[in-house]
């Protein structure tokens, strides 16, 4: 399977802890974003990484939250501190060299996070 | 900012029966505009997506939309559902010209449900 992987694909931690969840883009892929998604909504943008340069963040990104794609390839989210609130589905997604105009993106599995 | 309105939030189809989700968005520019679909268990996948040109978009498993600019909608459909098409379906959109990023706004999604 060539699609976008996320790993873990669950995750229960306590509250107060930090995780790390990891993307791995589709091969070639040189745009890679993170959206969370909570349950009865669809997914919000939090950020996008075109390469390894993070070129945008969404204002729900908090400070306790940071984002890597430190050589252009997989990425990897931090929740640091984690709260009940952070409970959420958080999905990757990636999408080719074209046109930003012209964006397809591809979504992978989804890391789910409880919060305890 | 643009948002995406999606009116039906739960569907109830008989096997056969003709499907119509409404999608509306706001925002006064350039869209493009996408319907994913997640199967139960499954990611989020791509059915169909307008850029430019025809505003008539054929996607797969047979579902269709149609861009009508001056209402501001993206609605799907599909002449005769099947009972695999039970799924949640999310409209998207994102706002050319607004920067780099061509992060999707979706809507909160219709969860259909078809029935033998």
């Amino acid at each position: 399977d060539t699609g976008v992987s996320q790993n873990p694909r669950h995750k229960i931690t306590k509250r107060g802890q930090n995780v790390t969840f990891r993307c791995d883009p589709i091969s070639e892929h040189n745009r890679l974003y993170w959206y969370r998604q909570t349950l009865g909504q669809g997914p919000e943008f939090l950020t996008y990484f075109q390469n390894e340069a993070q070129l945008e963040k969404s204002r729900l990104l908090s400070d306790r939250f940071s984002a890597e794609r430190p050589k252009g390839s997989f990425s990897t989210l931090e929740i640091q501190r984690t709260e009940q609130g952070d409970s959420a589905m958080y999905l990757c997604a990636s999408s080719p060299r074209s046109s930003v105009w012209t964006d397809t993106q591809y979504f992978g599995p989804g890391t789910r996070l409880t919060v305890l | 900012a643009q948002s995406v309105s999606q009116h039906n939030h739960h569907v109830i189809l008989s096997e056969a029966a003709s499907l119509e989700l409404g999608c509306n968005y706001s925002y006064g520019g350039t869209v493009n505009l996408f319907w994913y679909v997640q199967y139960p268990g499954q990611h989020l996948q791509l059915l169909l997506k307008y850029f430019s040109g025809d505003p008539l978009v054929k996607g797969i498993k047979g579902f269709e939309a149609e861009f009508i600019k001056s209402k501001f909608s993206f609605n799907l459909r599909k002449p005769s559902v099947q009972w695999s098409d039970t799924a949640e379906y999310f409209c998207a959109v994102n706002a050319r010209g607004t920067g780099t990023a061509s992060k999707l706004t979706f809507g909160t999604g219709t969860r259909l449900q078809v029935t033998l």
